[in-house]
Formats: structure tokens, C-alpha cells, sequence
């Protein structure tokens, strides 16, 4: 079966810091994969979206990047962080051409920036 | 550019009562999803529609479908305290791309 790993759980990094999310998908091959920002009590904003190794597709202009090194692995970095990258990031895969299946999620990565 | 608009964004009801959350989608597509979420939790998919007139029931809640129309519904019935959360629903235009775009949410709360 498959699964979604993502980590870490839950970060606290100072303004100007570097960041790296990691996100990795188990048992499929050539999954869709998105990274999803929500702001505490808000809705899930599209960040990035990758149909394969290499392509990326940026939504929202910003100091974040997104990278697919490996088929199912997809990473969210920032050189610098700012206060306004705080909140609740989300990964999440889906079958491509599968519309018969939804997108499945990580457990999130809570970020504080201060 | 596709947009996502639920109603109502909060919603405060009674156990035992019904109400319906309404979705409406901006863009030609077939495949609606919906979404419950947990405070501080992940998503946790509840709905898969994929045609119009589509209908899908899961205990309390059932989910519809009308492509015509452009928007899903996600009726309540005789809500207990355990539906409280917020859903979300999340639309595949049918060209172009695979990007899952959601809607704005709806935060339920069930009142004793």
C-alpha cells in the first residue's frame, strides 16, 4: 500500500534561516505531488506542484522553492525565512490519470519563524 | 484562474439538526473531493465524485455532485458532536493541468 512520509513534525527556526521539508511517497511510481501552505485558521493555499522528476510548477510568488530530486521525493527550501512562512505545511500525492482517486496527505509540518 | 468559494465559512448547529455546505467551482470539471480536517491534524479524505449527479453517503454525511452547475454539496444529517471539524472541498479542472485547488473551508461545530 502506499504511504506518505513528511517531516519534521514540528519546527521553530529564527528569521533568515534556511529551511528544508522533505516529503516521500512509498509503493507508487510517477506520483502528482504538491506542497500546500495553511495559515492558522485558514484555508490551504497551492504552493508548488510536480508531475515528474524535475518539473515544477510555482504558484505563489515568494521566497520558497520546491525541488523533485527522485521520482517520489519532493522538498519545500528557503534560503531566508520569513515571520510570514509560519504555518502549517502540507504535502500530498496523487495518482496520475487516476481521476478515479483522491490526494492523500502527510501529517503536516507546523513551522514557527520568529 | 480556477477558483474554489464555499458557504458557509463557520457554521454553528444543534446535534440532531440538518444543514448543507455548499461548494461552487469556477472552471469546466468532473472530479470534486471532499476533505474533513481535525484541529492541528492533517486532511483526511471523506468524498471522491467524479461525475455529474454523482452521489456518495457515508454515515451522517452525503456528498453530490452537479458538473452542470458547477457545484458539490456536503449535506449533514442529524449532526452529532463528533462531525464538528472543518471540511473542505478541492476541484481538478477537467484541461490543462492536475492542480487540486480547495476551497475555502467550512468550520463546523456541533452544539450540545
Amino acid at each position: 500500500s502506499q504511504t506518505i512520509h513528511q517531516w519534521p513534525a514540528t519546527l521553530v527556526q529564527p528569521v533568515g534561516s534556511p529551511l528544508s521539508l522533505e516529503c516521500t511517497v512509498e509503493g507508487t511510481s510517477n506520483p502528482n505531488l504538491y506542497w500546500y501552505r495553511q495559515a492558522a485558521g485558514r484555508g490551504l493555499q497551492l504552493l508548488f506542484y510536480s508531475v515528474g522528476i524535475g518539473q515544477i510548477s510555482s504558484e505563489v510568488p515568494q521566497n520558497l522553492s520546491a525541488s523533485r530530486p527522485q521520482d517520489r521525493q519532493f522538498i519545500l527550501s528557503s534560503k531566508k525565512l520569513l515571520l510570514s512562512d509560519s504555518g502549517f505545511y502540507l504535502c500530498a500525492w496523487s495518482l496520475p490519470g487516476q481521476a478515479n482517486t483522491e490526494a492523500f496527505f502527510g501529517q503536516g509540518t507546523r513551522l514557527t519563524v520568529v | 484562474e480556477l477558483k474554489v468559494e464555499q458557504n458557509p465559512l463557520f457554521l454553528s448547529m444543534q446535534e440532531g439538526k440538518n444543514y448543507t455546505i455548499y461548494c461552487n467551482y469556477s472552471t469546466t470539471s468532473d472530479r470534486l473531493y471532499w476533505y474533513r480536517q481535525d484541529p492541528g491534524k492533517s486532511l483526511e479524505s471523506l468524498f471522491v465524485l467524479l461525475s455529474n449527479g454523482a452521489v456518495k453517503q457515508e454515515g451522517r454525511l452525503m456528498a453530490s455532485l452537479d458538473t452542470k452547475a458547477r457545484l458539490s454539496t456536503l449535506h449533514i444529517t442529524a449532526a452529532v458532536h463528533d462531525l464538528s471539524a472543518t471540511y473542505f472541498c478541492a476541484v481538478v479542472p477537467n484541461f490543462g493541468n492536475e492542480k487540486l485547488t480547495f476551497g475555502t473551508g467550512t468550520r463546523l461545530t456541533i452544539i450540545p
